[in-house]
Protein backbone atom coordinates (compact mmCIF):
# COMPACT_ATOMS: atom_id res chain seq x y z
CA UNK A 1 0.00 0.00 0.00
CA UNK A 2 1.90 2.90 -1.18
CA UNK A 3 2.13 6.29 0.65
CA UNK A 4 1.54 9.65 -0.23
CA UNK A 5 3.20 10.09 -3.31
CA UNK A 6 4.05 13.56 -4.38
CA UNK A 7 6.25 14.66 -7.43
CA UNK A 8 8.71 15.92 -8.31
CA UNK A 9 10.61 15.68 -5.56
CA UNK A 10 12.77 18.73 -6.80
CA UNK A 11 11.60 21.33 -8.90
CA UNK A 12 13.86 24.68 -10.24
CA UNK A 13 12.19 27.59 -12.18
CA UNK A 14 12.88 30.54 -13.09
CA UNK A 15 11.57 33.73 -11.53
CA UNK A 16 7.89 34.18 -14.10
CA UNK A 17 8.07 30.82 -14.80
CA UNK A 18 4.95 28.25 -13.35
CA UNK A 19 5.78 25.11 -11.22
CA UNK A 20 3.06 22.53 -11.33
CA UNK A 21 3.36 19.91 -7.82
CA UNK A 22 1.51 16.63 -7.78
CA UNK A 23 -0.18 14.60 -5.02
CA UNK A 24 -1.50 11.49 -5.39
CA UNK A 25 -3.08 10.62 -1.70
CA UNK A 26 -2.73 7.35 -0.29
CA UNK A 27 -5.39 4.02 -1.72
CA UNK A 28 -8.95 5.21 -0.01
CA UNK A 29 -7.85 8.67 1.22
CA UNK A 30 -10.59 11.10 -0.27
CA UNK A 31 -9.14 13.96 2.31
CA UNK A 32 -5.92 16.45 0.92
CA UNK A 33 -4.44 18.81 2.23
CA UNK A 34 -1.28 21.18 1.16
CA UNK A 35 1.20 22.51 3.38
CA UNK A 36 3.94 24.71 2.51
CA UNK A 37 7.52 25.30 4.94
CA UNK A 38 9.31 27.88 3.86
CA UNK A 39 13.05 27.96 5.41
CA UNK A 40 13.39 28.24 9.21
CA UNK A 41 9.27 28.17 9.78
CA UNK A 42 7.16 25.74 10.72
CA UNK A 43 4.55 23.75 8.49
CA UNK A 44 1.56 26.23 7.47
CA UNK A 45 -1.77 25.31 6.21
CA UNK A 46 -2.59 26.28 2.26
CA UNK A 47 -5.35 24.30 1.12
CA UNK A 48 -7.82 21.10 1.84
CA UNK A 49 -9.83 19.76 -0.98
CA UNK A 50 -12.04 16.66 -1.48
CA UNK A 51 -12.88 15.32 -5.03
CA UNK A 52 -13.77 17.98 -7.29
CA UNK A 53 -14.01 20.24 -4.60
CA UNK A 54 -12.04 23.37 -2.26
CA UNK A 55 -13.40 22.82 1.13
CA UNK A 56 -11.08 25.59 2.69
CA UNK A 57 -8.50 27.85 0.73
CA UNK A 58 -7.67 30.33 3.50
CA UNK A 59 -4.04 29.71 3.75
CA UNK A 60 -3.70 30.16 -0.13
CA UNK A 61 -2.09 33.29 -0.82
CA UNK A 62 -4.73 35.30 -2.95
CA UNK A 63 -2.97 35.45 -6.37
CA UNK A 64 -0.86 33.20 -8.32
CA UNK A 65 -1.46 30.00 -6.14
CA UNK A 66 -4.40 27.46 -7.42
CA UNK A 67 -4.93 23.96 -6.40
CA UNK A 68 -7.42 21.24 -7.55
CA UNK A 69 -8.27 17.31 -6.53
CA UNK A 70 -9.91 16.25 -9.98
CA UNK A 71 -12.51 12.97 -10.18
CA UNK A 72 -9.28 11.19 -11.67
CA UNK A 73 -5.81 11.93 -10.99
CA UNK A 74 -3.85 13.22 -8.38
CA UNK A 75 -4.23 17.10 -6.65
CA UNK A 76 -2.18 19.93 -8.23
CA UNK A 77 -1.16 22.63 -6.56
CA UNK A 78 0.16 25.50 -9.34
CA UNK A 79 2.24 28.61 -8.97
CA UNK A 80 1.96 30.57 -11.79
CA UNK A 81 4.83 33.66 -12.42
CA UNK A 82 7.00 32.47 -9.58
CA UNK A 83 8.97 34.72 -7.39
CA UNK A 84 12.48 33.88 -4.72
CA UNK A 85 9.84 34.21 -1.77
CA UNK A 86 7.78 30.64 -3.38
CA UNK A 87 11.14 29.02 -2.57
CA UNK A 88 10.08 26.06 -0.07
CA UNK A 89 9.26 22.49 0.21
CA UNK A 90 5.53 21.81 -0.52
CA UNK A 91 4.04 19.05 1.53
CA UNK A 92 1.06 17.15 0.68
CA UNK A 93 -0.92 14.99 3.15
CA UNK A 94 -4.31 12.39 3.17
CA UNK A 95 -6.48 11.11 5.56
CA UNK A 96 -9.35 8.70 4.89
CA UNK A 97 -11.64 11.50 6.82
CA UNK A 98 -11.94 14.90 8.48
CA UNK A 99 -9.06 15.41 11.39
CA UNK A 100 -11.01 15.18 14.33
CA UNK A 101 -12.07 11.99 15.01
CA UNK A 102 -10.93 9.06 15.96
CA UNK A 103 -8.43 8.31 13.29
CA UNK A 104 -4.22 8.81 12.84
CA UNK A 105 -3.68 12.25 11.57
CA UNK A 106 -2.62 12.96 8.45
CA UNK A 107 0.01 10.86 6.15
CA UNK A 108 2.24 13.22 4.65
CA UNK A 109 4.15 12.82 1.79
CA UNK A 110 7.86 13.12 1.22
CA UNK A 111 7.56 17.10 -0.55
CA UNK A 112 8.17 18.78 -2.94
CA UNK A 113 11.12 21.44 -2.87
CA UNK A 114 10.64 23.96 -5.07
CA UNK A 115 13.77 26.70 -6.10
CA UNK A 116 13.18 29.86 -8.02
CA UNK A 117 16.55 31.33 -9.31
CA UNK B 1 -6.31 32.00 16.19
CA UNK B 2 -4.79 28.58 17.37
CA UNK B 3 -1.21 29.18 18.51
CA UNK B 4 1.21 26.19 19.03
CA UNK B 5 5.04 27.29 20.37
CA UNK B 6 7.34 24.14 21.09
CA UNK B 7 10.64 24.61 23.22
CA UNK B 8 13.61 24.13 23.46
CA UNK B 9 14.22 25.31 19.88
CA UNK B 10 17.28 22.39 19.64
CA UNK B 11 18.41 20.28 22.05
CA UNK B 12 21.48 18.22 21.99
CA UNK B 13 21.14 14.84 24.24
CA UNK B 14 24.08 12.22 24.75
CA UNK B 15 22.49 8.57 24.16
CA UNK B 16 20.59 7.57 27.01
CA UNK B 17 20.29 10.99 28.32
CA UNK B 18 16.31 11.42 29.08
CA UNK B 19 14.53 14.63 28.49
CA UNK B 20 11.97 16.13 27.47
CA UNK B 21 10.25 18.46 25.05
CA UNK B 22 7.78 21.25 25.55
CA UNK B 23 4.72 22.06 23.05
CA UNK B 24 2.52 25.05 24.55
CA UNK B 25 -0.95 25.82 22.67
CA UNK B 26 -3.96 28.14 23.06
CA UNK B 27 -6.82 26.89 20.83
CA UNK B 28 -10.85 27.38 21.41
CA UNK B 29 -11.91 23.75 22.40
CA UNK B 30 -9.26 21.18 21.44
CA UNK B 31 -10.29 18.89 19.18
CA UNK B 32 -6.96 16.90 18.94
CA UNK B 33 -3.05 17.83 19.85
CA UNK B 34 -0.34 16.27 17.22
CA UNK B 35 2.97 15.15 17.59
CA UNK B 36 4.99 14.00 14.52
CA UNK B 37 8.57 13.67 13.70
CA UNK B 38 10.63 14.73 10.52
CA UNK B 39 13.32 13.56 9.34
CA UNK B 40 15.63 15.97 6.98
CA UNK B 41 14.54 15.88 3.27
CA UNK B 42 11.21 14.16 4.58
CA UNK B 43 8.02 14.70 4.80
CA UNK B 44 6.74 14.65 9.08
CA UNK B 45 5.98 11.41 10.42
CA UNK B 46 2.83 11.24 12.56
CA UNK B 47 3.67 10.16 15.97
CA UNK B 48 0.79 10.59 18.47
CA UNK B 49 -2.87 12.12 18.54
CA UNK B 50 -3.96 12.98 22.63
CA UNK B 51 -7.42 14.29 22.37
CA UNK B 52 -7.78 15.27 26.31
CA UNK B 53 -6.32 16.50 29.34
CA UNK B 54 -4.64 13.53 31.69
CA UNK B 55 -4.14 11.44 28.74
CA UNK B 56 -0.52 9.72 27.42
CA UNK B 57 0.70 7.65 24.29
CA UNK B 58 3.63 5.47 24.40
CA UNK B 59 5.92 4.03 21.46
CA UNK B 60 8.82 2.84 22.34
CA UNK B 61 11.55 5.32 23.47
CA UNK B 62 8.59 8.41 23.37
CA UNK B 63 5.98 9.06 25.65
CA UNK B 64 3.42 12.00 24.85
CA UNK B 65 1.32 13.43 27.51
CA UNK B 66 -1.58 16.50 27.73
CA UNK B 67 -2.88 18.66 29.72
CA UNK B 68 -5.15 21.81 29.51
CA UNK B 69 -2.10 23.63 28.28
CA UNK B 70 0.61 22.00 26.94
CA UNK B 71 1.99 19.05 25.95
CA UNK B 72 5.01 16.90 26.47
CA UNK B 73 7.23 14.38 24.48
CA UNK B 74 9.31 12.68 26.87
CA UNK B 75 12.27 10.49 25.12
CA UNK B 76 13.92 7.96 27.80
CA UNK B 77 17.23 6.32 26.89
CA UNK B 78 17.23 8.21 23.57
CA UNK B 79 19.86 6.86 21.01
CA UNK B 80 21.31 8.25 17.69
CA UNK B 81 18.31 7.30 15.81
CA UNK B 82 15.87 9.36 17.48
CA UNK B 83 17.77 12.19 16.20
CA UNK B 84 15.30 14.52 14.25
CA UNK B 85 12.70 17.61 14.27
CA UNK B 86 9.79 17.13 16.34
CA UNK B 87 6.62 19.03 15.31
CA UNK B 88 3.55 19.37 17.78
CA UNK B 89 0.29 20.68 15.97
CA UNK B 90 -3.36 21.61 17.08
CA UNK B 91 -6.40 21.34 15.47
CA UNK B 92 -9.53 23.50 17.40
CA UNK B 93 -13.28 23.16 17.60
CA UNK B 94 -13.52 26.12 15.55
CA UNK B 95 -10.89 25.37 12.45
CA UNK B 96 -12.92 24.90 9.52
CA UNK B 97 -12.16 21.92 7.53
CA UNK B 98 -9.47 19.89 9.03
CA UNK B 99 -6.47 22.31 9.13
CA UNK B 100 -3.73 21.63 12.03
CA UNK B 101 -1.76 24.48 13.09
CA UNK B 102 2.10 23.60 13.63
CA UNK B 103 4.51 24.73 16.00
CA UNK B 104 8.36 25.21 14.28
CA UNK B 105 9.64 22.07 16.29
CA UNK B 106 12.39 21.18 17.96
CA UNK B 107 15.75 19.94 16.35
CA UNK B 108 16.88 17.15 18.46
CA UNK B 109 20.41 15.36 18.25
CA UNK B 110 21.55 12.82 20.00
CA UNK B 111 25.45 11.77 20.26
CA UNK B 112 26.55 8.64 20.41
Amino acid sequence: NAGVMQNPRHLVRRRGQEARLRCSPMKGHSHVYWYRQLPEEGLKFMVYLQKENIIDESGMPKERFSAEFPKEGPSILRIQQVVRGDSAAYFCASSPQRTGGPIYGYTFGSGTRLTVV
Amino acid sequence: EDQVTQSPEALRLQEGESSSLNCSYTVSGLRGLFWYRQDPGKGPEFLFTLYSAGEEKEKERLKATLTKKESFLHITAPKPEDSATYLCAVQGEETSGSRLTFGEGTQLTVNP
